[in-house]
């Protein structure tokens, strides 16, 4: 059973452009989540999703940023117009129905803004 | 924003001793305390967790502790080796529908000496 699928693993952007994250939960998988870890700090909640539906996006930045989880495919990540500050490694989780809080990680995206 | 502090930052310990990390939360909501090991470039794995209900679980070489009245639990290593040397995080969640949306301590850096 793969795990929790993410690409690319490293993301080079120049201020202003766009950066698309991906991630293909485990499969069985109906969860997920996204994290957002800055150097020397912890992950911070981003983004809780399910198909097709936001439940919650508490943690996420009120400009620039989006999520989605279709029906079919990977979750997207999407930060528009990125700053320097979006540097980070972007990392996804999915959970199975029943054990939300076992959670799966990705091996992360790490985004580069020059 | 509901917090956990970690401490401490950085920890080293010789071979075959303990390695003693811990964690404090305010949010006396949180029901679910998961410890994470993260190695570079690669995504947090779950290790270890512990519900209140209960004040110890030990799995292996790793045991949580937990103190309900203080709010405030800790991962011990026995017999620590090399291979430990990893960032550990705690991590808390609140209740079933929202488990996945875990808070992170802001890691430990552990160095196990040969």
């Amino acid at each position: 059973n793969a795990g929790v699928m993410q690409n690319p693993r490293h993301l080079v952007r120049r201020r202003g452009q766009e950066a698309r994250l991906r991630c293909s939960p485990m499969k069985g998988h109906s969860h997920v989540y996204w994290y957002r870890q800055l150097p020397e700090e912890g992950l911070k909640f981003m983004v809780y999703l399910q198909k097709e539906n936001i439940i919650d996006e508490s943690g996420m930045p009120k400009e620039r940023f989006s999520a989605e989880f279709p029906k079919e495919g990977p979750s997207i990540l999407r930060i528009q117009q990125v700053v320097r500050g979006d540097s980070a490694a972007y990392f996804c989780a999915s959970s199975p129905v029943g054990a939300l809080e076992t959670q799966y990680f990705g091996p992360g995206t790490r985004l580069l803004v020059l | 924003q509901q917090q956990v502090k970690q401490s401490p930052q950085s920890l080293i310990v010789q071979k075959g001793g303990i390695s003693i990390i811990n964690c404090a939360y305010e949010n006396t909501a949180f029901d679910y305390f998961p410890w994470y090991q993260q190695f570079p470039g690669k995504g947090p794995a779950l290790l270890i967790a512990i519900r209140p209900d209960v004040s110890e679980k030990k799995e292996g070489r790793f045991t949580i502790s937990f103190n309900k009245s203080a709010k405030q639990f800790s991962l011990h290593i026995m017999d620590s080796q090399p291979g430990d040397s990893a960032t550990y995080f705690c991590a808390a969640s609140v209740g079933d529908t929202n488990a996945g949306k875990s808070t992170f301590g802001d890691g430990t850096t552990l160095t196990v000496k040969p």
